[in-house]
C-alpha cells in the first residue's frame, strides 16, 4: 500500500523555525514528485511546492518562494517542509501528496495524501 | 481568491444528482488535465478524478468528471449522506508555473 505518513502537531512561538517530515512507504520514493499543500483554518488548499526526491529538483508557487524550504532525504524516504522564521499567520494544516504520475508534475495529480500536520504559532 | 473559480455550495436531496463546476482560463484549465478531490469533515482530501475523467480503483461510477474548454465540472449520482464533503477541483497554471486549486465547494445533501 502506498503510504505517506507525517510527523506529529506543533506548536511554536513567532520567530522561532521548524521542519516538519512526511514519509513514503510502499512505491520506489524516488520515483514521485512530492507536494506540500497549505489549508489555513476553515480555507481551501493551496498548492506551496514540489520536490523531486531523486534529484531534490524543487520548485515552488510564487507565494510561498522565499518563505518556506522543501527538501527531501532520499536514503529514508522522507521529504521536508520548513521555516526558519514563523509567524502567526503560518497557523494552518500542511499536507504532504504524492504526484500520481511517474513522469513529469504538469499534467498530474495528487494521490495519495498524508494524513496532515497541524502548525500553531502562537505566542 | 482562489485562481479557479468553483462555487461555494451545492445541495441536493439523497438520490439525486449534483453537479459542480471549476472555471478558469486558458492558461490553466484550458491547457492542462483537471483533477477533483474530496475532503470530508477532518480528514485529508482524497483523489476522486484525474485526467479530467479517470477515477482511480475504489472509487464509483457515481462520481464523474468532464473538461470543455476552460471549465470542469465534477458530477455526482445517487448521493448519500455520506458523500457531505468539501470537493475542490486543481490543474497546473503555465503563467504562473505552479499547481492550483479551485476555492472548494461545500455539498449539503439535505
Amino acid at each position: 500500500e502506498v503510504q505517506l505518513v507525517q510527523s506529529g502537531a506543533e506548536v511554536k512561538k513567532p520567530g522561532e523555525s521548524l521542519k516538519i517530515s512526511c514519509k513514503g512507504s510502499g512505491y520506489r520514493f524516488t520515483s514521485n514528485w512530492i507536494a506540500w499543500v497549505r489549508q489555513m483554518p476553515g480555507k481551501g488548499l493551496e498548492w506551496m511546492g514540489i520536490i523531486y526526491p531523486g534529484d531534490s529538483d524543487t520548485r515552488y508557487s510564487p507565494s510561498f518562494q522565499g518563505q518556506v524550504t522543501i527538501s527531501a532525504d532520499k536514503s529514508i524516504s522522507t521529504a521536508y517542509l520548513q521555516w526558519t522564521s514563523l509567524k502567526a499567520s503560518d497557523t494552518a494544516m500542511y499536507f504532504c501528496a504524492r504526484l500520481g504520475a511517474a513522469a513529469g508534475f504538469v499534467d498530474n495529480w495528487f494521490d495519495p495524501w498524508g494524513q496532515g500536520t497541524l502548525v500553531t504559532v502562537s505566542s | 481568491q482562489s485562481v479557479l473559480t468553483q462555487p461555494p455550495s451545492v445541495s441536493a436531496a439523497p438520490g439525486q444528482k449534483v453537479t459542480i463546476s471549476c472555471s478558469g482560463s486558458s492558461s490553466k484549465i484550458g491547457s492542462y488535465y483537471v483533477s477533483w478531490y474530496q475532503q470530508l469533515p477532518g480528514t485529508a482530501p482524497k483523489l476522486l478524478i484525474y485526467d479530467n475523467n479517470k477515477r482511480p480503483s475504489g472509487i464509483p461510477d457515481r462520481f464523474s468528471g468532464s473538461k470543455s474548454g476552460t471549465s470542469a465540472t465534477l458530477g455526482i449520482t445517487g448521493l448519500q449522506t455520506g458523500d457531505e464533503a468539501d470537493y475542490y477541483c486543481g490543474t497546473w497554471d503555465s503563467s504562473l508555473s505552479a499547481g492550483v486549486f479551485g476555492g472548494g465547494t461545500k455539498l449539503t445533501v439535505l
